[in-house]
């Protein structure tokens, strides 16, 4: 099945700094989502990529549909503390009628004040 | 509903019994998924829904897992003779039609098997 590798697995920030992080996969996708979980909650949407070279924003967060359609990235800007929380790839593959997404095992962002 | 809405919670429950999560989705969606999240992991896809028939079931792990859903809304998932690696947080998500891929998911019902 499809492979998606998303770095850096945690990071330590200072309150202020910019952030980024990023998904590679084995094989392409049609979409690229991001999502934000809070403990104890269920993921949230941030931010959708439809378009191979697609940039899009979301406030503070900028996030990159890369143009091979295997790779994306998202950035925060201007960390703040609630940005803590662990954040999510997730891309899917319209090919064979398939409606899953293939997950990240997420980057967990702390943000020092 | 406003949102997706999962229950239990919680659920603690021994070894070798029967479970039933259920999910609530928000109106309209016609499309509905459940996802397992391992602590530590990405989360791992178990079944989708377009309507009441279910078009993918390829996640399920085990014939031990199965899910239902009535009435294009309400769905459970059922765990038979629970194992003690079925411990996760099991999360539900729906979207508006089967070709939206912006699925919204509940808070999860985080299932213990001691």
């Amino acid at each position: 099945g499809q492979q998606l590798n998303q770095s850096p697995q945690s990071m330590f920030i200072q309150e202020g700094e910019d952030v980024s992080m990023n998904c590679t996969s084995s094989s392409i996708f049609n979409t690229w989502l991001w999502y934000k979980q809070d403990p104890g909650e269920g993921p949230v949407l941030l931010i959708a990529l439809y378009k191979a070279g697609e940039l899009t924003s979301n406030g503070r967060l900028t996030a990159q549909f890369g143009i091979t359609r295997k790779d994306s990235f998202l950035n925060i800007s201007a960390s703040i503390p609630s940005d803590v929380g662990i954040y999510f790839c997730a891309g899917h593959y319209s090919g064979a009628g398939s409606y899953q997404l293939t997950f990240g095992k997420g980057t967990k962002l702390s943000v020092i004040p | 509903g406003a949102g997706v809405s999962q229950s239990p919670s919680n659920k603690v429950t021994e070894k070798g019994k029967d479970v039933e999560l259920r999910c609530d989705p928000i109106s309209g969606h016609t499309a509905l998924y459940w996802y397992r999240q391992s602590l530590g992991q990405g989360l791992e896809f178990l079944i989708y829904f377009q309507g009441n028939s279910a078009p993918d079931k390829s996640g399920l792990p085990s014939d031990r897992f199965s899910a239902e859903r009535t009435g294009g809304s309400v769905s459970t998932l059922t765990i038979q003779r629970t194992q003690q690696e079925d411990s996760a947080v099991y999360l539900c998500a729906s979207s508006f039609t089967r070709g939206n891929t912006e699925a919204f998911f509940g808070q999860g019902t985080r299932l213990t098997v001691v």
